[in-house]
Order: structure tokens, then sequence, then C-alpha cells
């Protein structure tokens, strides 16, 4: 199998712009999802195929890719979006794998 | 819409079998694929397994032979069991529908299971 490797923790003040990585090896030839997690909620889908966001999610969640590493840019940081967040893939072999996760502190 | 409800007992003694069941209602389990995830205290968001609408299933190498996930079409649910189970499976377990074989775009609201010595 193989990893998802997130920075532990980001925080950011409100307004300002939190970015959020995700690298690994295959992730040049995947597709990257992230969810929002809340303590004591669902997961909830907030990017899907690298750079499409689902209906319901404000546009101040975007997501970006390069190469081996993915990016979750949330401009405009709310108060609301202190929350983990988790990248995930799907490989050739059918399986899952969700990344490290990060902890996003709004100041 | 479509809802997810985990449900099943909260406390499993070590070395016992943990059983959960998921009821989906919205959807028929038949026509989709549905996964277990489960997120240990403290720690991050893990894929168990998942099981096809047809029935086959594919687990995560490191649970492999201590798990099943099946179907109960009669009930629309997705059973998952987990044998010999340790402190280290105690954890909130969801059930979730995937989508397009990529990505989970529907989870229940998850269930905590504690193994207790």
């Amino acid at each position: 199998s193989y990893e998802l490797t997130q920075p532990p923790s980001v925080s950011v003040s409100p307004g300002q712009t939190a970015r959020i990585t995700c690298s690994g090896d295959t992730l040049s030839r995947q597709f990257v999802f992230w969810y929002q997690k809340k303590s004591g909620q669902a997961p909830l889908l907030v990017i899907y195929k690298d750079t499409q966001r689902p209906s319901g999610i404000p546009e101040r969640f975007s997501g970006s890719s390069s190469g081996t590493t993915v990016t979750l840019t949330i401009s405009g940081v709310q108060a609301e979006d202190e929350a983990e967040y988790y990248c995930q893939s799907a490989d050739s072999t059918d399986t899952y794998v969700f990344g490290t996760g990060t902890k996003v502190t709004v100041l | 819409q479509v809802q997810l409800q985990e449900s099943g007992p909260r406390l499993v003694k070590s070395s016992e079998t943990l059983s959960l069941t998921c009821t989906v209602s919205g959807a028929s389990i038949s026509s989709d694929s549905w996964s277990w995830i489960r997120q240990p205290p403290g720690e991050g968001l893990k894929w168990i397994g998942h099981i096809y609408g047809s029935g086959s299933t594919n687990y995560n190498p490191s649970l492999n032979s201590r798990v099943t996930i099946s179907l109960d079409t009669s009930k629309n649910q997705v059973s998952l069991r987990l044998t010999s189970v340790t402190a280290a499976d105690t954890a909130i377990y969801y059930c979730a529908r995937i989508r397009g074989g990529l990505w989970f775009d529907y989870w229940g609201q998850g269930s905590l299971v504690t193994v207790s010595s």
C-alpha cells in the first residue's frame, strides 16, 4: 500500500488563507478527494477529483494539483472552518487510502 | 436523500467479535458499493474494506484475515464483522457509500465501539 502525507496542523487567522498539502508518490496519476471532519460529525466531502467543489460547498474551498502534491486552499477562512481535513485517493488495486490528516485551527 | 445509520454493540470484550450493521435508506445496496471506515481515538481515518452490490469484497491487507463485510438485501443493510478484537480496534466506525469507485459521498454518523479487557 502507499501513504498520503499531510502536515499535522495549520493555524490561520480569520479572513486569511489556509493551504493544506497532501503528498504521495502515486498522486500524479490518481484523483484526490478532500473531506472536512468535525468532532462528533461524519466526514463531509469538500473537494472531489482534485479541483471540483460539490454542490453546497462554499466557494472559499478550492483544490489544485501539481505532480505528486495536491493542495486544498481555504480562502477567507471563517471560524466554522476549524476542523480536521483529510485527503483520500483510490488506487488501481481497488483499495482506498486516507491522508494522515491536518488540524486547521482558526486563531 | 441517501441516509446511512450504523448500529450494534458499543462495548466488545477483547478477543471477541465486533459486529456492526449499516441500515441504508434512499438507495438500494445491491446497486452501489459500500465501505466501512474507522477512526481510532486521536488518529486519522482508516479504510477497512468495501463490498460491491454484487457481493464481492476487498479488504485492507492489515485487517484482511479478521474482517468480513456482507450484504442483507432483504433488509437493505451492510454488515461488518471483525474477529479477535483488541484495544487497538477501539474506534468510531463509519459506513459510507462509494461513488464512481473513487470516493465516499454519503456517510453514516458513526458508531463508537470500545474494546474492553
